[in-house]
């Protein structure tokens, strides 16, 4: 049974770093083709994809977000950890990750719950 | 960069009737790289569709995806009250994986 999990500070200050771990288990990062995304949705508003790690290391990040994002992984641990720097209020949002497979040809096949993440001095 | 924009904003129809969902890239997308989510209040998005008509596990046939290039469309026939939600496309063949802004399907 593949689940994933989202943890992180509910609060943080402005120009402050946020950092979030994803938690999953029933694959492996490890596995040739899988992969995990970062996904946030600011209250009442529509999805934006952060960032993407594979089982190769290799990653994929925003745009516009490139200069403030870090995705890593610790395949030891079945996590993956987003770095966001600088943040702010805009920054507020319900930050997702979900799962990918290359095999399969599937993107988002599974979801963690979300935790929302306030930005506010 | 591709950018998604989905239309309507918002599709007000009723219970039994037929959705017909827009998704239009501003290059093309392969056709193995569209997918389809369904989000209702509260909750993670759903997977609906990948590889532009490939319904995930445990979708209804009611729901059908198509499209190719730069035009894709999901369509729901005969809605059932739990159909309505917000539905989002995204494409997966280019970095970054954008989304599309999101329809919002309403009774």
């Amino acid at each position: 049974q593949v689940t994933l999990r989202e943890s992180g500070p509910a609060l943080v200050k402005p120009t402050q770093t946020l950092t979030l771990t994803c938690t999953f288990s029933g694959f492996s990062l490890s596995t040739s083709g899988m992969c995990v995304s970062w996904i946030r949705q600011p209250p009442g508003k529509a999805l934006e994809w952060l960032a993407l790690i594979d089982w190769d290391d290799d990653k994929y990040y925003s745009t516009s977000l490139k200069t403030r994002l870090i995705i890593s992984k610790d395949t030891s641990k079945n996590q993956v950890v987003l770095t966001l720097t600088n943040m702010a209020p805009v920054d507020t949002a319900t930050y997702y990750c979900a799962r990918g497979d290359y095999n399969s040809n599937l993107m988002g096949d599974y979801w963690g719950p979300g935790t929302l993440v306030t930005v506010s001095s | 960069e591709i950018v998604l924009t989905q239309s309507p904003g918002t599709l007000s129809l009723s219970p039994g009737e037929r959705a017909s969902l827009s998704c239009r890239a501003s290059r093309s997308v392969s056709s193995s790289f569209l997918a389809w989510f369904q989000q209702k209040p509260g909750q993670a998005p759903r997977l609906l569709i990948s590889s532009t008509s490939n319904r995930a596990a445990g979708i209804p046939d009611r729901f059908s995806g198509g499209g190719s290039g730069t035009d894709f469309t999901l369509t729901i026939r005969k809605l059932e009250p739990e159909d309505f939600a917000v539905y989002y496309c995204q494409q997966y063949g280019s970095s970054p994986y954008s989304f599309g802004q999101g329809t919002k399907l309403e009774i």
